[in-house]
């Protein structure tokens, strides 16, 4: 069973980046068939789909137009965990932020999630 | 970027009916949609992928339909449990994109 658990500050001021950590059971951040996604939730923006990394042959990332510029998602195969940071943020920014796993050789959408965390940009 | 419409916004029915949820493709996105359940305070579940695949563990009472543009996930019989938000998202193109939602709510 594939568990995900996040980790990081609920409360980032606006400039600043926004940092996030999403734990690893059950399966590696390595894996050749899975994806490792970050995915924000906000009532003006709904469900957004931010961006992921995986690992074929070398690790790849693939991120939102909207963030490209802002984002970064970094694997850390010693820990098996990924994290999120995003630069530059706004109140904009503020959403419910969740890592989510998808695979190749699964179902291929969103099959796990983690429990979400609850950023909001103020000052 | 393929847009998601779900119809309606909110349904409010009684436990034991039936509940028919729309969504609809700015372009064709093949049978790449799935249907997620989003209960306060959780993360969303997945419960049907492919159009009409259900995933591991989700009740024969929910069903998903339809192609190319047009889907339909249908509640045959809503348990108390079953009230929540639903949400279509498709896998066709990048970036992957999802519908804003239909709250199933107690009449």
């Amino acid at each position: 069973q594939v568990q995900l658990q996040q980790s990081g500050p609920g409360l980032v001021k606006p400039s600043q980046t926004l940092s996030l950590t999403c734990a690893i059971s059950g399966d590696s951040v390595s894996s050749n068939s899975a994806a490792w996604n970050w995915i924000r939730q906000s009532p003006s923006r709904g469900l957004e789909w931010l961006g992921r990394t995986y690992y074929r042959s070398k690790w790849k990332n693939d991120y939102a137009v909207s963030v490209k510029s802002r984002i970064s998602i970094n694997p850390d195969t010693s820990k098996n965990q990924f994290s999120l940071q995003l630069s530059s943020v706004t109140p904009e920014d503020t959403a419910v932020y969740y890592c989510a796993r998808d695979d190749d050789q699964g179902m291929n959408y969103f099959d796990y999630w983690g429990q979400g965390t609850l950023v909001t940009v103020s000052a | 970027e393929i847009v998601l419409t779900q119809s309606p916004a909110t349904l409010s029915l009684s436990p034991g009916e039936r509940a028919t949820l729309s969504c609809r493709a700015s372009q064709s996105v093949s049978s790449y949609l799935a249907w997620y359940q989003q209960k306060p305070g959780q993360a969303p579940r997945l419960l049907i992928y492919d159009a009409s695949k259900r995933a591991t563990g989700i009740p024969a009472r929910f069903s998903g339909s339809g192609s190319g543009t047009d889907f339909t996930l249908t509640i045959s019989s809503l348990e108390p449990e079953d009230f929540a938000a639903y949400y279509c998202q498709q896998r066709s193109n990048w970036p992957r994109t999802f519908g804003p939602g239909t709250k199933v709510d107690i009449k």
